[in-house]
């Protein structure tokens, strides 16, 4: 059974920093891309962040580019997303993918459950 | 790059059809066959319901089907039942490497 469950969300200060991890199972992790799509309180669905299934590309949202970096750890079955520079508008739910496909996201086939990022001073 | 566009709201009755609309641009739907479609309920995570412009993923009713035109996708549901109801998601691969979703349809079921 493919599992991901994500952690790491919290309260956090404009300006500030937060990793949020992302743990998976059930399927051959290093085979497929995993991505990150966030959802702001009572808005749609916003696509963050893609890590293809060696690690060797990332691709992110004009949005968060150059303040968030995806990374994986193929040997943990992990994925992580630093974020920094963190402003009001980044709060959200942020939901760890799993893609159908290896390098680039052209479906989502499991999500996990969310963390709640909260950027307020 | 802006957001597919969705009807905002869509409503029928149990046993009807409806269909929802899903509007992107040369750079996304109207070049590639790499539209999705998904289903949310009330602080669930998003499901997916159709990929592939028209495939639905093992154990998704074949009440779902997807079709696309030219820029236009869409997401049609055939015998809507109560547990059908919920916000529903149409997404795109893009010409950046990235994806695009729509705003999200509310659909009720009357």
């Amino acid at each position: 059974e493919v599992q991901v469950l994500e952690s790491g969300g919290d309260l956090v200060q404009p300006g500030g920093s937060l990793r949020l991890s992302c743990a998976a199972s059930g399927f051959t992790f290093m085979t497929y891309a995993m991505t990150w799509v966030r959802q702001a309180p009572g808005k749609g669905l916003e696509w963050v962040s893609t890590i293809s299934g060696s690690g060797g590309s990332t691709y992110y949202a004009d949005s968060v580019k150059g303040r968030f970096t995806f990374s994986r750890d193929n040997s943990k079955n992990m994925v992580y997303l630093q974020m920094s520079s963190l402003r009001a508008e980044d709060t959200a739910v942020y939901y760890c993918a799993k893609a159908r496909s290896g390098v680039v996201v052209t479906s989502i086939d499991y999500w996990g459950q969310g963390s709640l990022v909260t950027v307020s001073s | 790059q802006s957001a597919l566009t969705q009807p905002a709201s869509v409503s029928g009755s149990p046993g009807q059809s409806i269909t929802i609309s899903c509007t992107g641009t040369s750079t996304d739907i109207g070049t590639y066959d790499y539209v999705s479609w998904y289903q949310q309920h009330p602080d669930k995570a998003p499901k997916l319901m159709i990929y592939d412009v028209s495939d639905r993923p093992s154990g998704v009713s074949n009440r779902f089907s997807g079709s696309k035109s030219g820029k236009t996708a869409s997401l049609t549901i055939s015998g809507l039942q109560a547990e059908d109801e919920g916000d529903y998601y149409c997404a795109s691969y893009t010409s950046k490497y990235s994806v695009v979703f729509g705003g999200g349809t509310r659909l009720t079921v009357l």
